[in-house]
């Protein structure tokens, strides 16, 4: 079975810096998906950005990056030039070819950024 | 246009009574799922529809019902509502199992009271 840790509960930032959240994983499966998404404070989750298992190069939108390091089971999501609005909490999640789709999440991390 | 919608964006029910959410996508996605979210915990995938096959997961098999009459709506259905129930329940879709398509996107969800 598949599990995704996120250790960091809560971070702080002041608005125009670049903040990392981690998130950790486990699998067996050697072909896998990894997401992150985020809750605004209506309740609604968004699809920010992934990573494909097979792919070396980090993926990048806008201002989300992921730092993918297969050999760690790692999957860090950086967002640069933060802004109030990224206040928010993003959850790290992943699936695998044959999970019937469902996708594993992890416990969330709240960030939050101050002007 | 990635809009998954969903009614009633709140309800309040009284124990023992049924419940019956509504969900729609107008994105010809194959897959439609529904998610249990309560505070400071990750969403908790319940069941999912692939095309018209129903898949539920162990543990909330006997608790939860869905039906799925055309490629656009599908419903969540509570038999008997148990204060346990009340939840923020997400409803999001995908456009397939296989290949890449693994994002889901997410509706507003429902807050579902139970009292």
């Amino acid at each position: 079975a598949q599990k995704v840790t996120q250790t960091q509960t809560s971070i702080s930032v002041v608005e125009k810096t670049t903040v990392t959240m981690d998130c950790v994983y486990e699998t067996r499966d050697s072909s896998y998906f990894l997401f992150w998404y985020k809750q605004t404070a209506s309740g609604e989750i968004v699809f920010l950005i992934r990573q494909d298992s097979y792919k070396k190069e980090n993926a990048t939108v806008g201002h989300y990056s992921l730092n993918f390091q297969k050999p760690k089971s790692s999957i860090g999501l950086i967002i640069t030039a933060t802004q109030i609005e990224d206040s928010a909490v993003y959850f790290c999640a992943m699936t695998i070819n044959n999970a019937g789709a469902k996708l594993t999440f992890g416990g969330g991390t709240r960030l939050t950024v101050r002007p | 246009d990635t809009t998954v919608k969903q009614n009633p964006r709140y309800k309040l029910a009284r124990v023992g009574k049924p419940v019956n959410l509504i969900c729609s996508q107008t994105m010809n996605h194959d897959t439609m799922y529904w998610y249990q979210k309560k505070p400071n915990q990750a969403p908790k995938l319940l069941l999912f529809y692939y095309d018209k096959i129903l898949n539920r997961e162990a543990d909330t098999f006997e608790k939860f019902q869905s039906s799925r009459p055309n490629n656009s709506f599908c419903s969540l259905y509570i038999g008997s509502a148990g204060l346990e129930y009340s939840a923020m329940y997400l409803c999001a879709s995908s456009p397939g199992l296989g290949g890449s398509s693994y994002e889901q996107y997410f509706g507003p969800g429902t807050r579902l009271t139970v009292l």
